[in-house]
């Protein structure tokens, strides 16, 4: 069991950019959850997927972000036309199945400039 | 949706003593409650996991309660330890899918 990766640790962007982050989870594991964490605030949830299927978005996802899991293994979480509210820890987890412990990976910090 | 109280208050406790932290929620009760650690920069951690129908779990130094009277939980860390110094998150269940967090509790254990 080799934990939840995420790639790249760090990004830093030009305002206007695209970006793109991508997330390993835990083999077997089902659900895979997108969350963004600002400094002094908790996680919130962006996105979550069961198998290769988006079942949910927040209301946080704009249009100009976007994620997938085409395969049901690994997801990619895009962000086109970068603002600097964008700034954030990008944090993936993932879980066995609906209701079970959700597993974090390190995170992707991302600067807007 | 929920919303979820931690002290905002970092909590600065002697080594040895025992940390308390306290989550307060308004809505429903949730399925389940979890606490999480997070060291600066880093991602969460699993540490404990409450169903609603439990008062207390445990796990080597560390107790968990959950009151769905009260809608209140409590973490405690018995014999404090500077490696302990972290911050400490506050989660509930919602739809059964994703997990509302609270702000966060930060513990500094002073040698």
């Amino acid at each position: 069991d080799t934990g939840v990766s995420q790639d790249p640790r760090h990004k830093i962007t030009k305002r206007g950019q695209n970006v793109t982050f991508r997330c390993d989870p835990i083999s077997e594991h089902n659900r895979l959850y997108w969350y963004r964490q600002t400094l002094g605030q908790g996680p919130e949830f962006l996105t979550y997927f069961q198998n290769e299927a988006q079942l949910e978005k927040s209301r946080l996802l704009s249009d100009r972000f976007s994620a997938e899991r085409p395969k049901g293994s690994f997801s990619t979480l895009e962000i086109q036309r970068t603002e600097q509210g964008d700034s954030a820890m990008y944090l993936c987890a993932s879980s066995r199945t609906s209701g079970d412990t959700q597993y974090f990976g390190p995170g992707t910090r991302l600067t807007v400039l | 949706s929920q919303k979820i109280e931690q002290n905002s208050e970092a909590l600065n406790i002697q080594e040895g003593k025992t940390a308390t932290l306290t989550c307060n929620y308004t809505n429903y009760s949730p399925a389940y409650l979890q606490w999480y650690r997070q060291d600066p920069g880093r991602g969460p951690v699993f540490l404990l996991l409450i169903r609603e129908n439990e008062k207390e779990k445990r796990k080597e130094r560390l107790k968990v309660t959950f009151d769905t009277t009260l809608k209140q939980s409590l973490f405690h860390i018995t014999a404090s330890q500077p490696a302990d110094s972290a911050t400490y998150l506050c989660a509930l269940t919602e739809g059964n899918n994703r997990l509302a967090f609270g702000k966060g509790n930060q513990v500094v254990v002073i040698p």
